[in-house]
């Protein structure tokens, strides 16, 4: 069974659309999770940072954490064609200074 | 922005050529990482580096692989000898505390 599971897409939706992006993972002892965008040939920029389940919010992205269902979401509100990129979760089992455990990363396309 | 930048951007070689991948962290940062993405999977962990030495190490880092931090400003990964399946993007990533980590923009490395 794979760490980190994640649907490599891609998603297309039209502008403005609500995106609802999801990683599964089963190793119960993932304490932190991470949201990465990743344009193409770049390297992987920090978007959202949880710990513990419930809701983090910051702007259009929505950051939601399910540990009973190992299960984290990220929401994107009135999506723009700026946001097509590559998104990958990230967890770790400890705070900062530890390892992260990529999902494969999902690609967004929001036509204009 | 200070920014982690990394050199050659492109680099290709010959299997059992030997490759250094430069990384100039981010000035005040003081923990360090290289993590690889072979094209189409996930963005994989190799090493962490704190205070002049390894701190963490996964299996891809094998004798093959080496890091250094020769001068106080770059951090290098030399692999020893290449194989065919070492081709894949190289991120250098530095940390100045918990959380984020800054990613560079990767070198890619074709070995043939």
């Amino acid at each position: 069974q794979k760490e980190v599971e994640q649907d490599p897409g891609p998603l297309s939706v039209p502008e403005g659309a609500i995106v609802s992006l999801n990683c599964t993972y089963s190793n119960s002892a993932f304490q932190y999770f991470m949201w990465y965008r990743q344009y193409s040939r770049k390297g992987p920029e920090l978007l959202m940072y949880t710990y513990s389940s419930g809701n983090k919010e910051d702007g259009r992205f929505t950051a939601q954490v399910d540990k009973s269902s190992k299960y984290i979401s990220l929401f994107i509100r009135d999506s723009q064609p700026s946001d097509s990129a590559t998104y990958l979760c990230a967890m770790s089992m400890n705070s900062g200074y530890s390892t992260l455990t990529f999902g494969k990363g999902t690609m967004l396309l929001v036509s204009p | 922005e200070p920014e982690v930048t990394q050199t050659p951007s492109h680099q290709v070689t010959q299997m059992g050529q030997e490759v250094i991948l430069r990384c100039v962290p981010i000035s005040n940062h003081l923990y360090f990482y290289w993590y690889r993405q072979i094209l189409g999977q996930k963005v994989e962990f190799l090493v962490s580096f704190y205070n002049n030495e390894i701190s963490e190490k996964s299996e891809i880092f094998d004798d093959q692989f080496s890091v250094e931090r020769p001068d106080g400003s770059n951090f290098t990964l030399k692999i020893r000898s290449t194989k065919l399946e070492d081709s894949a993007m190289y991120f250098c990533a530095s940390q100045q505390g918990p959380r984020e980590l800054f990613f560079g923009e990767g070198s890619r490395l074709t070995v043939l």
